[in-house]
């Protein structure tokens, strides 16, 4: 089993609503990611967690708040965002420094 | 600044073809590089990898060259079909092994 699970495939929301975005791995992967992808632009790195403990952050605005509540589980908690906030948000996986296992995204759009 | 880049944003060819997909780095330090293949709606999948360790690395229909010297990769896709049609992006992991830099991507259209 090589998947990554990610839900909701599609969210839209309003600039004053707070939701969540989830990533899920039973691959036994101890890091785990977040990317934005605009529109014909690569992945960019937002958050790093190895050991289920935050290792990177990619100066990312704090309406955006990751969290890892164990290590099958990564969350992106999202409030006040902001139109230009919209993209895809791509989790993926690995064993630390390995190769990453991508999920399909979630297509956020930020009215 | 890029650390990652693939000048060419789109490549056509005919089935059966060679497909050549070119990425170029500027850090001397990374140490590992992978090809990920994207379809629309779906996230990159991983296609084939190499470490600088090594120039060439081939799996089936594709093969990996890396010439560390010009800080260049490339991928060739021999023969190419209609369902290698994609986004492929060229990644380099980083010196701590702790991330991905990826590049714009290139969308590969193979004809029938």
């Amino acid at each position: 089993d090589t998947e990554v699970t990610q839900t909701p495939k599609h969210l839209v929301m309003g600039m004053t609503n707070k939701k969540s975005l989830k990533c899920e791995q039973h691959m036994g992967h101890r890091a785990m990611y977040w990317y934005k992808q605009k529109a014909k632009k690569p992945p960019e790195l937002m958050f790093v967690y190895s050991y289920e403990k935050l290792s990177i952050n990619e100066s990312v605005p704090s309406r955006f708040s990751p969290e890892c509540p164990n290590s099958s589980l990564l969350n992106l908690h999202l409030h006040a965002l902001q139109p230009e906030d919209s993209a895809l948000y791509l989790c993926a996986s690995s064993q630390v420094g390995e190769l990453q296992y991508f999920g399909a995204g979630t297509r956020l759009s930020v009215l | 600044d890029q650390q990652v880049k693939q000048n060419s944003p789109s490549l056509s060819v005919q089935e059966g073809r060679i497909s050549i997909l070119n990425c170029d780095y500027t850090n001397s330090m990374f140490d590992y590089f992978l090809w990920y293949k994207k379809y629309p709606a779906e996230g990159p999948t991983f296609l084939i990898s190499i470490s600088s360790i090594k120039d060439k690395n081939e799996d089936g229909r594709f093969t990996v060259f890396l010439n560390k010297s010009a800080k260049h990769l490339s991928l060739h896709i021999v023969p190419s079909q209609p369902g290698d049609s994609a986004v492929y992006f060229c990644a380099a992991r980083n010196q701590a092994g702790t991330a991905l830099i990826f590049g714009k991507g290139t969308t590969l259209s193979v004809s029938s």
